[in-house]
């Protein structure tokens, strides 16, 4: 079973700029949930979709979104880029959004630079 | 506002012996909490996880460990082995929350040979 894609896998964007990351879930996961890792703030909760609708979302501003596809696919957009926006960003899916009772699944993540 | 905090980015043990990771939460309304594992250029692996109604689960050489009184968890890896050296995250969820999990900074271990 492939496991969780994501693409690119690494990105360069200048301050300004917007960018779209992908995800495809494992095969049969329908809940998909993005985080930020920064150095010094581990993982941080960016939303979780299910179904295609956004179930949970996490302490960001509303440049940071997100959406999900029939198929379960999520795509996450930052708009109008800040340099604090450097960061890998981890994409994870389960087949429901069980919480603690669901292994989460992790794909290697999208590294993105901002300069 | 960290709500789980582990206080150790980093931990050395010798091989064989035994790795004691910490993690510390704030919010009472959390009912499952969990261990991952990070290899540079990889995604987090599950490891391990515990329900807030038990005190202790078992997997192998692994333990977790939770004291729901002094909001604390820790993870327990016996005997240590050179291939457990990597970074290890705490994550913990709240009840009706999904997956929206809460995660450590993370501690990296490594194991001496």
């Amino acid at each position: 079973k492939a496991g969780v894609t994501q693409t690119p896998r690494y990105l360069i964007k200048t301050r300004g700029q917007q960018v779209t990351l992908s995800c495809s879930p494992i095969s049969g996961h329908r809940s998909v949930s993005w985080y930020q890792q920064t150095p010094g703030q581990g993982l941080q909760f960016l939303f979780e979709y299910f179904s295609e609708t956004q179930r949970n979302k996490g302490n960001f501003p509303g440049r940071f979104s997100g959406r999900q596809f029939s198929n379960s696919r999520s795509e996450m957009n930052v708009s109008t880029l800040e340099l604090g926006d450097s960061a890998l960003y981890l994409c994870a899916s389960s087949r429901s959004p069980g919480g603690g009772q669901e292994t989460q699944y992790f794909g290697p993540g999208t590294r993105l630079l901002v300069l | 506002d960290q709500q789980v905090k582990q206080n150790s980015p980093s931990l050395s043990v010798q091989e064989g012996r035994i790795s004691i990771l910490n993690c510390d939460y704030t919010n009472s309304m959390f009912d499952y909490f969990l261990w991952y594992k990070k290899y540079p250029a990889e995604g987090p692996t599950f490891l391990i996880s515990i329900s807030s109604i038990k005190d202790k689960n078992e997997d192998g050489r692994f333990t977790v460990f939770l004291n729901k009184s002094a909001k604390h968890l820790s993870l327990h890896i016996v005997p240590s082995q050179p291939g457990d050296s990597a970074v290890y995250f705490c994550a913990a969820s709240a009840v009706g929350t999904g997956n929206q999990f809460y995660f450590g900074t993370g501690t990296s271990l490594t194991v001496i040979p």
